[in-house]
């Protein structure tokens, strides 16, 4: 499977925007870019997921490199209900994720 | 439109006893897939179904297994269990397996505590 690359923890700002890397250079071409968050004592909920062009949703907008190595998933306003580790999943399939260790974001008042 | 309901929430067992957890999807999702999430590893895929068939396994020992029935509701076994299966086991749903459109919905977990 393959692997992504995330920084183990971040910070932001409350109302600022957050932009979280992963890097995933052996991605294939049938890969769909996944991004799961999970709050403190839940499980994972879904924020986003995308091929090749970025997308938008209510909850945040993923920005994918032209050359797929890498994507950003961008929060445009920190809350602190956005305290969460946030996982970058590489898979062709909607449930058979991969999870790595994700970013842990934590959201200053 | 409910979730994903998983029973129990909370369960003790012994070490070498078996265990049976539960996992009823959303209404009209076909496929479901189980997770384990400890410190230690993180979370790490367990098996999917589908229509009743396995179509994905991860790396886990044979003690570890399931099975899904015609109303979608899936079960999982964990058989001669070990302390190291203490974990939060997470079950999850979506419309079908894989394309564009699908993404999965998760429920609250069964906290496993082994002694």
């Amino acid at each position: 499977d393959a692997k992504t690359t995330q920084p183990n923890s971040m910070e932001s700002n409350e109302e600022e925007p957050v932009h979280l890397p992963c890097n995933h250079s052996t991605i294939s071409g049938t890969d769909y870019i996944h991004w799961y968050r999970q709050l403190p004592s839940q499980g994972p909920e879904y924020v986003i997921h995308g091929l090749t062009s970025n997308v938008n949703n209510r909850m945040a907008s993923l920005a994918i490199a032209e050359d797929r190595k890498s994507s950003t998933l961008i929060l445009h306003r920190a809350t602190l209900r956005d305290a969460a580790v946030y996982y970058c999943i590489l898979g062709s399939g909607a449930n058979n994720l991969f999870f790595g260790t994700g970013t842990r974001l934590t959201v200053i008042p | 439109k409910a979730g994903v309901t998983q029973t129990p929430r909370y369960l003790i067992k012994t070490r070498g006893q078996q265990v049976t957890l539960s996992c009823s999807p959303i209404s009209g999702h076909r496929s479901v897939s189980w997770y384990q999430q400890t410190p230690g590893q993180g979370l790490q895929f367990l098996f999917e179904y589908f229509s009743e068939t396995q179509r994905n396994k991860g790396n886990f020992p044979g003690r570890f297994s399931g099975r899904q029935f015609s109303n979608s509701r899936s079960e999982m076994n964990v058989s001669t269990l070990e302390l190291g299966d203490s974990a939060l086991y997470l079950c999850a749903s979506s419309h079908t397996p894989g394309g564009p459109g699908r993404w999965a919905f998760f429920g609250q977990g069964t906290r496993l505590t082994v002694v």
